[in-house]
């Protein structure tokens, strides 16, 4: 199966620091998501991005599919971006989605 | 956009017992409903993909007895812990989609198997 790995594993920052988190699968994919997970365990949808780039308020997402990478970017990080940052590919025909191994993020004031 | 309910959020049971957790999609028709689970500080893995109406498809080491999947309609799939251990406790998560579309994830459940 597909190997989708995202680095850096473990992230602090101090608040109103910017930051940059990588997501890398192994295989074509055919769309990519972007989640944080609170405190509390819930899944939040960030980007729905199989290719491009968006941008929502002080985050943004880049995919380039043909690299098989994907970038989040966090900028003026507040101590609520604290949490775990996932990827999640769908590959193969078959809505099967594959979540990365996860960054950990904690933003102090 | 489209919201995805789990029911309960929090669960603790004796072992031995059984418990269901359900997840809807409140304001779509999902062809297709997906059950995960999440180890303390672990990543999401999928458990099982279930399509209205057919049976689910277990992924490789899931005890498909033991984790029983009900996809009864386009907006609701059940997932049955049989005879709960304590190495059962784990947080569950369920997504929906339409074909095409993005997966939409539901809050979670936090199964305690005492």
């Amino acid at each position: 199966g597909i190997q989708v790995e995202q680095s850096p594993p473990d992230l602090i920052l101090q608040e109103g620091a910017n930051s940059t988190l990588r997501c890398n699968f192994s295989d074509s994919v055919n769309n990519l998501q972007w989640f944080h997970q609170n405190p509390w365990g819930q899944l939040i949808n960030l980007f729905y991005i199989p290719s491009g780039t968006k941008q929502n308020g002080r985050l943004s997402a880049t995919t380039v599919a043909t690299e098989r990478y994907s970038l989040l970017y966090i900028s003026s990080s507040q101590t609520t971006d604290s949490g775990v940052y996932f990827c999640a590919t769908d590959w193969g025909g078959y809505q099967k989605v594959t979540f990365g191994t996860g960054t950990k993020l904690q933003v102090i004031p | 956009g489209a919201v995805v309910s789990q029911h309960p959020s929090w669960v603790i049971c004796k072992s031995g017992t059984s418990v269901k957790i359900e997840c809807r999609s409140l304001d779509f028709q999902a062809t297709t409903m997906f059950w995960y689970r999440q180890f303390p500080k672990q990543s999401l893995m999928l458990m099982a993909t279930s399509n209205e109406g057919s049976k689910a498809t277990y992924e490789q080491g899931v005890e498909k007895d033991k984790f029983l999947i009900n996809h009864a309609s386009l907006t609701l799939s059940t997932l049955t812990v049989t005879s709960a251990h304590p190495e059962d406790s784990s947080f569950y998560i369920c997504s929906a989609s339409r074909e095409g579309y993005e997966q939409y994830f539901g809050p979670g459940t936090r199964l305690t198997v005492t």
